[in-house]
């Protein structure tokens, strides 16, 4: 079975600042995708980010970026110019293109951003 | 709003009581997925189905079931309720594989007293 480990259980950043979440995960499969999920203390789960397995470029959308590293079964989330909206608790996710398709969560990283 | 509707937002009951969680798929979704989510924890997959069918199952108590009905909204039953199985859960729904990640709903905060 898929596993995904967050090893962070809580991160602080200063306002403005770069900080990067890690994750892996085990798998013997070599066609996936892999999530980062935000949730803030609405609770609501808030897609982030996408990264396809066989695409080598990291995913990017805003300030959020990627580091995948498939070798090494890492995934690492950048967030650059930290703002307070930023802080959440923040999932890892994995997720199998063939058989049971469910989405796999880590146990999440609770990100603090400093004013 | 995500499209996902969950209800009701809150429930708080007994222990020893039955319940039932009620969610709408966003529309097109046809997969709808049942996560629970303990104090701090992370999302423990319960059960998906797709359009009708039960497609996959976590690791589910005998005291939870779950259905899916020919308009594609999904219930989660939970019966003979224990302080334990006070969490927020999660409905979650996707196009046919997920791939594109899952649409979450705004989950059910669920107190047992």
């Amino acid at each position: 079975a898929q596993t995904v480990t967050q090893s962070q259980p809580e991160m602080s950043v200063q306002e403005a600042e770069t900080v990067t979440l890690s994750c892996t995960y085990d798998t013997s499969e070599s066609d996936y995708y892999l999530f980062w999920y935000k949730q803030p203390p609405s609770r609501q789960m808030i897609l982030v980010i996408r990264q396809e397995a066989y695409k080598q470029q990291n995913a990017t959308e805003n300030r959020f970026s990627v580091n995948f590293q498939k070798a090494a079964k890492s995934f690492s989330l950048k967030i650059s110019d930290s703002q307070l909206g930023d802080a959440a608790m923040y999932f890892c996710a994995y997720i199998n293109v063939q058989g049971a398709q469910k989405l796999v969560f880590g146990q999440g990283t609770r990100l603090t951003i400093n004013p | 709003d995500s499209g996902v509707t969950q209800t009701p937002k809150h429930l708080i009951t007994a222990t020893g009581q039955r319940v039932t969680l009620r969610c709408s798929p966003r529309s097109g979704d046809l997969s709808v997925y049942w996560y629970q989510q303990s104090l701090d924890q992370g999302l423990q997959f319960l059960i998906q189905y797709y359009n009708g069918e039960e497609r996959a199952k976590g690791n589910i108590l005998e005291r939870f079931s779950a259905q899916q009905f020919p308009d594609l909204h999904s219930e989660l039953n939970l019966s003979s309720l224990e302080l334990g199985d006070s969490a927020l859960y999660f409905c979650a729904s996707s196009a046919r594989q997920g791939l594109y990640g899952y649409t979450f709903g705004s989950g059910t905060r669920l107190t047992v007293v």
